[in-house]
């Protein structure tokens, strides 16, 4: 396994509270990533990081927010959570010794 | 037309039998090739990076055609524990991952 934990695992919340998944990997990898999977699309990305305050945007970004203030820790901002946003999210690392991903467990997120 | 295509299937086998899925990706420049396995309610796991020779790991055979712009995946003597999805990635120009919906298999006893 990659050393990527995510917390919390499931989490169920109501629309317009804020939220924050967090990514922890012990690997030390520079490339994180966030993603989230539903029914009938394939993984989609949602932002990335490329090192310590280094960020970007991924194809799915509105609505969502990150902080990557050490090498370890990866987190996903939902501001105000909307019920278009209930999906699993996926953290992964890698990409910058080789090309591949590894990714968390996931975290099941349900916006009433 | 989507970036990446797959046969969403299922493909339901009898164990034992060797299955093939086909992936089309769009993005000529797209630069490294992937197929993840994704269990039920799991999280996708690294089977193989797919080269431009083509590449084996015991009962699975990945094979990429870039002049047709696709790449496939052979699996032989299928077994029950084979039973998942499969997820055909593209890199198209390094950290920008693009995912095929996926081929969900059932191995049959």
């Amino acid at each position: 396994d990659a050393g990527i934990t995510q917390s919390p695992r499931h989490k169920v919340t109501e629309t317009g509270t804020p939220v924050t998944l967090r990514c922890h990997q012990t690997e030390n990898h520079r490339y994180m990533y966030w993603y989230r999977q539903d029914p009938g699309h394939g993984l989609r990305l949602i932002h990335y990081s490329y090192g310590v305050k280094d960020t970007d945007k991924g194809e799915v970004s509105d609505g969502y927010s990150v902080s990557r203030s050490k090498t370890e820790d990866f987190l996903l901002t939902l501001e105000s959570a909307t019920s278009s946003q209930t999906s699993v999210y996926f953290c992964a690392i890698g990409g910058d010794r080789s090309y591949e991903q590894y990714f968390g467990p996931g975290t099941r997120l349900t916006v009433t | 037309r989507k970036e990446v295509e797959q046969d969403p299937g299922p493909f339901n086998v009898p164990e034992g039998a060797t299955v093939a899925f086909n992936c089309t990706y769009s993005n000529s420049a797209s630069q490294s090739f992937f197929w993840y396995r994704q269990d039920c309610r799991k999280e996708p796991k690294l089977l193989m990076s797919v080269y431009s020779s083509g590449n084996e790991d015991g009962r699975f055979t990945a094979q990429l055609n870039r002049a047709s712009q696709y790449i496939s995946l052979l699996i032989r003597d299928s077994k029950l524990s084979d039973s998942a999805t499969y997820l055909c990635v593209v890199d198209n120009y390094g950290q920008n991952f693009v995912f095929g919906p996926g081929t969900r298999l059932s191995v049959l006893p």
